[in-house]
């Protein structure tokens, strides 16, 4: 089974539009880490937050947040006013401890700002 | 401070021929992680270690791969021999377990193309 659903695989937007990307995940344990990658076209993997189980304060960064929210096992990323900058595949990962803090990604979201 | 430091950042080969990758991870860092890249497959785990020592290698294709961690700051994956399937991007990363625990720090991922 898939610990980290990606269910959007490509996404496209107008620039300036806000853009929401969607994380649902799978654990057992009640500490875990979640994180958001960015993966711009040039092809390394940056990494953008890391959100433990027992903060679910949502976090904003300049234009981006996010959306930890334990109910429903998701950790979603809202990019504001999109940039064509933004343009680049976004990864979703999970790690538990109990499982020598091995990570879990997700299968991307390409997301294209159109200028 | 340097980051994760992958060697060679693009190879072409042929088939049939050894390929060896090489990672120097962040000093300090206890565990490190060897990731498999393509379009079909998204990023697979393939290896991980802690404190040199191999934990999990469920995700090495097949007998043809093999990885070493001699010390705490060098690792190599070796593919002998290499098939054109083995193409692909193949990025090292490190992690502590302290004080962040799971934070994932890429390298700059090495570009296999085999012929």
């Amino acid at each position: 089974a898939q610990k980290v659903t990606q269910a959007q695989t490509e996404i496209s937007v107008v620039e300036k539009e806000d853009v929401t990307l969607d994380c649902v995940y799978e654990t057992r344990d009640t500490t875990y880490y979640l994180f958001w990658y960015k993966q711009p076209p040039s092809g390394e993997l940056v990494f953008l937050i890391r959100r433990n189980s027992f903060d679910e304060q949502n976090e904003i960064s300049g234009r981006y947040s996010w959306n930890f929210q334990k109910s429903t096992s998701s950790f979603n990323f809202t990019i504001t006013a999109s940039q064509v900058v933004d343009s680049a595949v976004y990864f979703c990962a999970l790690s538990e401890p109990t499982t020598g803090n091995q990570f879990y990604f997700g299968t991307g979201t390409s997301l294209t700002v159109i200028p | 401070d340097a980051g994760v430091i992958q060697s060679p950042r693009h190879e072409v080969t042929e088939m049939g021929q050894e390929v060896t990758l090489r990672c120097k991870p962040i000093s300090g860092h206890d565990y490190l992680f060897w990731y498999r890249q393509t379009m079909m497959r998204g990023l697979e785990l393939l290896i991980y270690f802690n404190n040199n020592v191999p934990i999990d290698d469920s995700g090495m294709p097949e007998d043809r791969f093999s990885a070493k961690m001699p010390n705490a700051s060098f690792s190599t994956l070796k593919i002998q021999p290499s098939e054109p399937r083995d193409s692909a991007v193949y990025f090292c990363a490190s992690s502590s377990a302290s004080p962040k625990p799971g934070e994932l720090f890429f390298g700059e991922g090495s570009r296999l193309t085999v012929l």
